[in-house]
């Protein structure tokens, strides 16, 4: 079985101030971590995906996200908000193998205020 | 990576009634996925479309309220069948690409979905 607890359904910042959203995942198997966004009125966007290469993963628009076996957690951050990364952002878990299937989060609605 | 659209992007229903979203990959593709996405919440898995094969169906999903069809490895629907308000959600279509360590599941821009 596996699951992801998004800790905070929303989160604020201010512009240019640092980006944290936490994810802590429960997996069998090695997992497979994934982060979504989505912006309003759109569909899910890939940010950046784990897949056992290396811990500190860099995805698109700054974002990066270090995997951390010893605490189960895959946690975004960005160094500087920009007003454009108001979004909902999904932390998403596969189980290696032949297990396709995508367990989310509840998901995290960042508000960048200015 | 993999395209993929959706028809119609919104719609509006009447209770009672049935409406089909259709999905297109600009590639072929063995896995597609539909997904439900309830106001103010999460993603919720509703089947697996394989080309060739019956959909499998998560549970607290019915093939009887959501059936899905899959001609092809580019194409699926899903039909939303005697609809009622509680149906009232954005519907997702996505694809695994790649595979292995590199599988990656793409969405597409959804079907937002009132109904009345």
């Amino acid at each position: 079985a596996q699951s992801v607890t998004q800790l905070g359904s929303h989160v604020s910042v201010s512009e240019g101030a640092l980006v944290l959203l936490r994810c802590n995942y429960s997996s069998s198997v090695p997992p497979y971590l994934f982060w979504y966004v989505q912006y309003p009125n759109q569909g899910l966007q890939l940010l950046l995906k784990y897949t056992s290469a290396a811990t500190l993963v860099k995805g698109i628009n700054g974002f990066e996200a270090e995997f951390k076996k010893s605490e189960t957690s895959f946690h975004l951050t960005k160094p500087s908000a920009h007003m454009s990364d108001a979004a909902e952002y999904f932390c998403a878990v596969r189980g290696g193998g032949s297990n396709y299937k995508l367990t989310f989060g509840k998901g995290t609605l960042l508000t960048v205020n200015p | 990576s993999a395209v993929i659209s959706q028809k119609p992007s919104r719609d509006i229903c009447q209770r009672g009634t049935s409406l089909t979203i259709q999905c297109q990959v600009d590639s072929q593709v063995t896995m597609m996925f539909w997904y439900r996405q309830q106001p103010g919440q999460s993603l919720t898995l509703i089947a697996t479309a394989n080309q060739g094969s019956e959909a499998t169906y998560e549970s607290g999903f019915v093939i009887d309220k959501f059936p899905i069809s899959r001609p092809n490895l580019t194409f699926s629907t899903l039909t939303v069948s005697n609809m009622s308000p509680e149906d009232s959600s954005i519907y997702l279509c996505s694809v695994d690409v790649g595979g292995g360590a590199s599988e990656t599941q793409y969405f597409g821009p959804g079907t937002r979905l009132l109904v009345l």
